[in-house]
């Protein structure tokens, strides 16, 4: 079946931790993207990435960092430096630019802090 | 402020009521995408509206883009239980479809 994985579904982090949240697509699609959804928020925009090896900050990009290394993979790591990392985090891939650009969405990763 | 202000905020219906959410924008909207949600998963796509008066139908789910392309409005027909969920609109705001801004969401219930 062709979707989007993001994994792990539920993740723990500790004061001054880094940590990463996969997200995976077999749509062979080019762009991908990351948003936080925090309550009441909607969805933000953190990162997003048209093409393989490279990517564009977005609405909210301070804390976090990401790769583009394959086209099927797009990591998102919450650094330290985010203070306030507690948010549902969506992962989306799409064909890109263009007429009609649809953004599929992965199931999500609900991020806590200990 | 926000670029896409949706409402109302969170509806709730009788099954079987008709219903209709907004969702307007203080820029042109060179494209329109509604999704669901139910909570805790991820979004699920509707329907995608792109030109001035345009209207697409889904099962009981209609969507309109106005005429001057700064609101769009989702219409369900004889609401069911399985319609409830979040409805988010995203939209490309500057003609580049690039990246889509989202509203914050209206969560809509229906009582059987």
């Amino acid at each position: 079946d062709g979707g989007i994985t993001q994994s792990p579904k539920y993740l723990f982090r500790k004061e001054g931790q880094n940590v990463t949240l996969s997200c995976e697509q077999n749509l062979n699609h080019d762009a991908m993207y990351w948003y936080r959804q925090d309550p009441g928020q909607g969805l933000r925009l953190i990162y997003y990435s048209q093409i393989v090896n490279d990517f564009q900050k977005g609405d909210i990009a301070e804390g976090y960092s990401v790769s583009r290394e394959k086209k099927e993979s797009f990591p998102l790591t919450v650094t330290s430096a985010q203070k306030n990392p507690t948010a549902f985090y969506l992962c989306a891939s799409s064909i890109g630019p263009g007429a009609k650009n649809i953004q599929y969405f992965g199931a999500g990763t609900r991020l806590s802090v200990l | 402020s926000q670029e896409l202000e949706q409402s109302p905020q969170s509806l709730i219906v009788q099954e079987g009521k008709n219903l209709t959410i907004n969702c307007t924008s203080s820029k042109t909207l060179y494209g329109l995408y509604w999704y669901k949600q139910k909570y805790g998963e991820g979004l699920i796509f509707l329907m995608m509206l792109q030109k001035g008066g345009e209207e697409k139908s889904h099962e009981k789910i209609t969507a309109k883009l106005d005429e001057k392309k700064q609101q769009s409005s989702l219409h369900i027909t004889a609401s069911q239980p399985s319609h409830a969920g979040i409805y988010l609109c995203g939209a490309d705001l500057n003609g580049a479809n690039s990246k889509l801004t989202f509203g914050k969401g209206i969560t809509l219930s229906v009582r059987p």
